[in-house]
């Protein structure tokens, strides 16, 4: 079964350092999110690619947050300098634009 | 703009019992909804879908949902609960086409169920 693939699964890092992630969609899949989801919230969306361009990004930190899919296929996301207040479950998702979004185990970044 | 409201962070039933999860949404396009589970430390897997189509929706492990849009509700529920559906459960809404087809979560409901 397609899944979409996220790694690292766990990262600690200090404050201040650069930390990246990475994220496979659905094989297919044009449209690509990324979500962060602070301990006891929801998601909440970060940045929405369509293909390799960005349809969304107007809740992403552009001081500190990064984001690229330069062959519209896989995507990076980008924080640097990471600060305490970043620790957060960071979700990928894609679709096919069905509205079905599938979700990657996520990545767990603890800043410290 | 759309939103979610989930009423009651934390419910808590008995193996065997009725599950109730209640979603409220706001809209002002038709919305589609959803529900999401997530397990502890994992991503989100869709448990049902509202599309526009019926209104009573049946999704996966048992769970089911009725959209009621003079209410503007969209709960969960199971009749019979199980020790695996212990997780969290997100309520989500979405308009359609462009950004207005991104998802809006609630802040999610952690279902406990006691032996």
């Amino acid at each position: 079964e397609a899944e979409v693939a996220q790694s690292p699964r766990y990262k600690i890092t200090e404050k201040s350092q650069a930390v990246a992630f990475w994220c496979d969609p659905i094989s297919g899949h044009a449209t690509l999110y990324w979500y962060r989801q602070i301990l006891g919230q929801g998601p909440e969306l970060l940045v929405q690619f369509q293909d390799e361009s960005v349809v969304d990004d107007s809740q992403l930190p552009k001081d500190r947050f990064s984001a690229e899919r330069l062959k519209g296929v896989d995507s990076t996301l980008k924080i640097q300098p990471a600060e305490l207040g970043d620790s957060a479950m960071y979700l990928c998702a894609s679709t096919l634009g069905s509205h079905e979004q599938f979700f990657g185990p996520g990545t767990r970044l603890t800043v410290l | 703009a759309q939103s979610v409201t989930q009423l009651g962070s934390h419910v808590s039933v008995s193996e065997g019992a009725l599950v109730l999860l209640r979603c409220n949404y706001s809209s002002s396009v038709p919305p589609y909804l959803f529900w999401y589970v997530q397990y502890p430390n994992q991503g989100l897997q869709l448990l049902l879908k509202y599309t526009s189509a019926a209104t009573l929706v049946k999704g996966i492990n048992g769970f089911e949902a009725e959209f009621k849009k003079s209410e503007t509700s969209f709960h969960l529920t199971k009749p019979s609960a199980h020790m695996s559906d212990a997780a969290e459960y997100f309520c989500a809404v979405s308009g359609y086409g462009g950004s207005q087809g991104n998802l809006i979560f609630g802040k999610g409901t952690k279902l406990s169920v006691k032996p």
